[in-house]
């Protein structure tokens, strides 16, 4: 099956400073999406990308589908204390929009 | 945005029983909706694909008879976990799919411990 890559595994990072985490997967994907994950709750959609070279902000917030429909990436512009969580990325694995595959999670970790 | 609500949140049940988790979506019909399950520290994985009217598409290692899905009307689709055992703790999630919006809608997620 396909196999969704994300990395980094976890981030220990300064409020303030800029994050970046990435996906890579075996197979072409025709969506890509990236969530935002709290403890003890759903994930929260952030970004959703549908066209291959695709580049789209949402706040302090940019990803972008890479070219090849393989990979993309998100990042975090001038991180701050809430930025906290752990953040997925995921493709969608048919014309439901329900029906995802994760990637393994980036753990943000933001201090003062 | 679309809203879908589990209940319960957190449950906590002897090993051996079985324990139902709803998941509703409030403000729109879904013919489909998806259950995952995401161990601590681990990523979603999807077990199944809930059809209303229909039988449930289980993924690959999901034991359908272990977890029941229902989708008996357009805006509740229910897990149950039949005889439960300690190893199928987990946080338990569904999503669905407004056919309208471009993107999922998650519920909040079901705490299950089994003890």
């Amino acid at each position: 099956g396909q196999q969704l890559n994300q990395s980094p595994q976890s981030m220990f990072i300064q409020e303030g400073e800029d994050v970046s985490m990435n996906c890579t997967s075996s197979s072409i994907f025709n969506t890509w999406l990236w969530y935002k994950q709290d403890p003890g709750e759903g994930p929260v959609l952030l970004i959703a990308l549908y066209k291959a070279g695709e580049l789209t902000s949402n706040g302090r917030l940019t990803a972008q589908f890479g070219i090849t429909r393989k990979d993309s990436f998100l990042n975090i512009s001038a991180s701050i204390p809430s930025d906290v969580g752990i953040y997925f990325c995921a493709g969608q694995l048919s014309r439901s929009w329900g029906k995802l595959q994760f990637g393994a999670g980036t753990q943000v970790v933001v201090t003062p | 945005g679309a809203v879908v609500s589990q209940h319960p949140s957190r449950v906590i049940c002897k090993s051996g029983t079985s324990v139902k988790i709803e998941c509703r979506s409030l403000d729109f019909q879904a013919t489909t909706m998806f259950w995952y399950r995401q161990f601590p520290k681990q990523s979603l994985m999807l077990m199944a694909t809930s059809n209303e009217g229909s039988k449930a598409t289980y993924e690959q290692g999901v034991e359908k008879d272990k977890f029941l899905i229902n989708h008996a009307s357009l805006t509740l689709s229910t897990l149950t976990v039949t005889s439960a055992h300690p190893e199928d703790s987990s946080f338990y999630i569904c999503s669905a799919d407004t056919k309208v919006n471009t993107e999922a809608f998650f519920g909040q997620g079901t705490r299950l411990t089994v003890v």
